[in-house]
């Protein structure tokens, strides 16, 4: 199993422009987020998603945008980069809802450098 | 707004001795804590779940201890090794809502 799939894993953006990076899991699973992992500060919520169609705003919502057509996919866009989005990404996806505390399965990562 | 404290500094430990991090929180009541090992590049993978109604939970060389009244958990490593070196994480969530909080992590570096 290919597990939880994020590309690309880095990215230069000049300030201003939009992306998206994407995410795919093919463990069925419902639960799906977005983190950003900066020095220091540890992971923080961005999105997330409990089903196809559902999604919520985490704790840094602001500057992103996310939309869970599928089970599977769960894109991260980025509507006007600003440097202080530079960071890495992490999309991770569970079985259920973090309420039910099952463990959280991580991508790889995407490194983004914002100039 | 809740805060989860893990310490920041690195610990070098030996080989073969136990490593013990901690992951001390304020301003929640989870209702269970997990933790997670983060290498280099790459993104956490998770080792453990304790409940707020278990005091203790053991994996093979892991141990995890959750004490709500200190508002803290310890994660034990015991006869540790090299291959041990990682930053590891601490998380914590509530079953009645989906956010899940982490700390921002401690690295622990194994010397043979």
């Amino acid at each position: 199993n290919a597990g939880v799939t994020q590309t690309p894993k880095f990215q230069v953006l000049k300030t201003g422009q939009s992306m998206t990076l994407q995410c795919a899991q093919d463990m069925n699973h419902e639960y799906m987020s977005w983190y950003r992992q900066d020095p220091g500060m540890g992971l923080r919520l961005i999105h997330y998603s409990v089903g196809a169609g559902i999604t919520d705003q985490g704790e840094v919502p602001n500057g992103y945008n996310v939309s869970r057509s599928t089970t599977e996919d769960f894109p991260l866009r980025l509507l006007s980069a600003a440097p202080s989005q530079t960071s890495v990404y992490f999309c991770a996806s569970s079985s259920s809802g973090t309420g039910r505390g099952t463990e959280a399965f991580f991508g790889q990562g995407t490194r983004l450098t914002v100039v | 707004s809740q805060k989860i404290e893990q310490n920041s500094e690195a610990l070098n430990i030996q080989e073969g001795k136990t490593a013990t991090l901690t992951c001390n929180y304020t301003n929640y009541s989870p209702a269970y804590l997990q933790w997670y090992r983060q290498d280099p590049g790459r993104g956490p993978v998770f080792l453990l779940l304790i409940r707020e109604n278990e005091k203790e939970k053991r994996k093979e060389r892991l141990k995890v201890t959750f004490d709500t009244t200190l508002k803290q958990s310890l994660f034990h490593i015991t006869a540790s090794q090299p291959a041990d070196s990682a930053t590891y994480l601490c998380a914590l969530g509530s079953f009645n809502f989906n956010k899940f909080y982490f700390g921002s992590g401690t690295k622990l570096n194994v010397k043979p």
